[in-house]
C-alpha cells in the first residue's frame, strides 16, 4: 500500500517560515491536500491539489509538490498557526485514501 | 455553505456495534461523495472509506474490510457508519466529511464534529 511520510514535529519561531514535508513514491504524480488540526478540533483543508488555497485560507499557506516530495509552506508564522498539519493522496492502485501520520507545528 | 452534523458519543462493549450518522445540516449532499476517518486518542487520521450517496457506492479501506458499512439516505441528507465486533482498538473521535468531489479521493472541505465512541468492557 502507498506509504505518506512526514516528519514527527517542525519548530519554528514566529515570523519565520515552516515547511513541512510529505514524501512518497512518485508522489508528484499525484494530486496532495493539507489539513490543519487543531486540538480537540476538527481538521480543516488548508491546501487541495497541491497548491490550491480554498476559500478562506490566509494567503501565508501555500504547497507545492515534485518528485517524490510534497511540502506545505507557511510564511510569517504565527502562534495560531501551531497544530497538526496531515498531508493526503489518493492511492489510485488500491483507490485508497491515504493520509501522511502527520506533523505538529511548534511556533517557539 | 453545508454543515454536517454528527450523531453524539457513544459507549459500548467489546464485540458489539456502532452506528454513527452524518447530517447534511444545511444543503444537501447533492453529488458530493462522502467519507468516514477516524483518530484514536493522541493519534493520526486513519481513513475508513467512503460513499457516493447518488449511487449508493461504498468504497471501504482495507483494514476495515467486513466490519465497516457506509451507507446513506438521500432523502435526508444523512449518511451512516456502522462498525461491527468492536474491540478497545476502535476507541476513537470518528468524523465524516465532504469531498469536494463525486469520488471518494479528497479532497475534504467539510467536516463533521466528530462523534466519540470508546469500546470498554
Amino acid at each position: 500500500s502507498y506509504v505518506l511520510t512526514q516528519p514527527p514535529s517542525v519548530s519554528v519561531a514566529p515570523g519565520q517560515t515552516a515547511r513541512i514535508t510529505c514524501g512518497g513514491n512518485n508522489i508528484g504524480s499525484k494530486s496532495v491536500h493539507w489539513y490543519q488540526q487543531k486540538p480537540g478540533q476538527a481538521p480543516v483543508l488548508v491546501v487541495s491539489d497541491d497548491s490550491d488555497r480554498p476559500s478562506g485560507i490566509p494567503e501565508r499557506f501555500s504547497g507545492s509538490n515534485s518528485g517524490n516530495t510534497a511540502t506545505l509552506t507557511i510564511t510569517r508564522v504565527e502562534a495560531g498557526d501551531e497544530a497538526d498539519y496531515y498531508c493526503q493522496v489518493w492511492d489510485s492502485s488500491s483507490d485508497h485514501v491515504v493520509f501522511g501520520g502527520g506533523t505538529k507545528l511548534t511556533v517557539l | 455553505q453545508v454543515q454536517l452534523v454528527q450523531s453524539g458519543a457513544e459507549v459500548k462493549k467489546p464485540g458489539s456495534s456502532v452506528k454513527v450518522s452524518c447530517k447534511a445540516a444545511r444543503g444537501t449532499f447533492n453529488s458530493y461523495a462522502i467519507t468516514w476517518v477516524r483518530q484514536a486518542p493522541g493519534q493520526g487520521l486513519e481513513w475508513m472509506g467512503g460513499i457516493i450517496p447518488i449511487f449508493a457506492t461504498a468504497n471501504y479501506a482495507q483494514k476495515f474490510q467486513g466490519r465497516v458499512t457506509i451507507t446513506s439516505d438521500e432523502s435526508t441528507s444523512t449518511a451512516f457508519m456502522e462498525l461491527s465486533s468492536l474491540r478497545s482498538e476502535d476507541t476513537a473521535v470518528y468524523y465524516c466529511a465532504r469531498d469536494l468531489t463525486s469520488t471518494v479521493t479528497g479532497p475534504f472541505d467539510f467536516w463533521g464534529q466528530g462523534t466519540m465512541v470508546t469500546v470498554s468492557s
